[in-house]
Order: structure tokens, then C-alpha cells, then sequence
């Protein structure tokens, strides 16, 4: 199985802020990242999927890069609406394996 | 408009069993691949099931090592439903449980659209 290490595992950042969240895969996984925010009490959203693709409708300051065996999610400016929990999957090979998530509170 | 409702969650006792429901609207039901995704209380997000999608008779099911062998992913098409038939539950099986559409090996597979989740509860 592909082990999604995410990190950090929480995150206090002040609006405007640049933010980035990394996740290493324990083996290579092309391009078959995607990213999704899960506001408290809601269902995981879909940002990015396939690394770089950012879905209709999901603000212009998320964006995603990597390749490989490490990816990263950037926040280029901070909104207090982006509070939630953001988590990192792998959809490479079964079993499709999320990474640990992030908090990310506004400080 | 693209919908995912859960149904069928509850409270069961230590190696009872529960069938999930998922009824889908908003899109070709039978060509996409669905699966089905868990998150115990206050905790992260666990992949447990997919489903191939046409054609899916016979077709590949893959399941976490966790649930292989006491669940099982289904799907009625005529009725566009997707199905989590669950045995011999364990506490550890207590999460929210939500239907997720894949969107395609094209698109790598993101899980594009998700239901608001159905909770299982298992003690005793």
C-alpha cells in the first residue's frame, strides 16, 4: 500500500498569508494527486486533482505542484473561508489512501 | 445538479450488520465509478470501497484490507444506487460514511463529487 505522509498536521497562518501544505507519497505516483478541503461539519470538497488541475469554481489562489513522490497545495493569499481541514490522496493504485490532513486555523 | 444522499446508517451492535444506500442524481449514473469513503469521529478520511462502473457485472471491486471479506460494494444501475452491504461490524467500523463518484481514469481518478454522509454507530 502507498503511505501519504501530509504535513504539518495543523497550521495557524493570518489572513494574507502565503500557505503551503506538503504531502510525500512512499512511492512514486506520476501525476495522480489530488487535494481536497473539508469544512467542519461538511463533506470534503475536491480542489485539485491531477496535481495541477484546479476544479470549476475553486478561487485562483489554491493551486497545486509536484510530481513524483512529493506534491504540495498553496494558499497564495489566505481567506478567513479557507478554514477547514485539507487532505492529500493518492489515486495512483487501490487501496486510494488519504494522507493524515491539515487544520488550518486563522490566527 | 450533480447529488450523492446516503441513507441506511445507524446504530448496530458488535457483529451485526447494515446495508448503505446511496441514491445519485444530476448525471449518467452507470458510467461513472463510485466509491465509498469513511471518517471515524474526529478523524481523517479512509478509502474502503470502489466499483467499476458500465458493464460492472462482473467487473472489479477493491475494498481496504480493513473491511475485505465483511463488506461489500454493489450497484443497481435502473436505479441509479450504490450499495455498501456491511457484516460483522466492529466499533472501529463507528464512522460517517459518504458515496464519492470518481472522475475517470482521464482526470486521474479524483473523487469529484461527494454525498453528506451517512453515520454508523457499532457498540454495544
Amino acid at each position: 500500500d502507498i503511505q501519504m505522509t501530509q504535513s504539518p498536521s495543523s497550521l495557524s497562518a493570518s489572513v494574507g498569508d502565503r500557505v503551503t501544505i506538503t504531502c510525500r507519497p512512499s512511492q512514486s505516483i506520476g501525476r495522480y494527486l489530488n487535494w481536497y478541503q473539508q469544512r467542519p461539519g461538511r463533506a470534503p470538497k475536491l480542489l485539485v486533482s491531477a496535481t495541477f488541475t484546479l476544479q470549476s469554481g475553486v478561487p485562483s489562489r489554491f493551486s497545486g505542484s509536484g510530481s513524483g513522490t512529493e506534491f504540495s497545495l498553496t494558499i497564495s493569499s489566505l481567506q478567513r473561508e479557507d478554514v477547514g481541514t485539507y487532505f492529500c490522496q493518492q489515486s495512483f493504485s487501490t487501496p486510494f489512501t488519504f494522507g493524515q490532513g491539515t487544520k488550518l486555523e486563522i490566527k | 445538479e450533480v447529488q450523492l444522499v446516503e441513507s441506511g446508517g445507524g446504530l448496530v451492535q458488535p457483529g451485526g450488520s447494515l446495508r448503505l444506500s446511496c441514491v445519485a442524481s444530476g448525471f449518467t449514473f452507470s458510467t461513472y465509478e463510485m466509491n465509498w469513503v469513511r471518517q471515524a469521529p474526529g478523524k481523517g478520511l479512509e478509502w474502503v470501497s470502489y466499483i467499476n462502473g458500465r458493464d460492472s457485472r462482473g467487473g472489479p471491486t477493491y475494498y481496504a484490507d480493513s473491511v475485505r471479506g465483511r463488506f461489500t460494494i454493489s450497484r443497481d444501475d435502473a436505479k441509479n444506487s450504490l450499495y455498501l452491504q456491511m457484516t460483522s461490524l466492529r466499533e472501529e467500523d463507528t464512522a460517517m460514511y459518504f458515496c464519492a463518484r470518481d472522475a475517470g481514469p482521464l482526470a486521474a481518478r479524483p473523487l469529484d463529487y461527494w454525498g453528506q454522509g451517512t453515520l454508523v454507530t457499532v457498540s454495544s
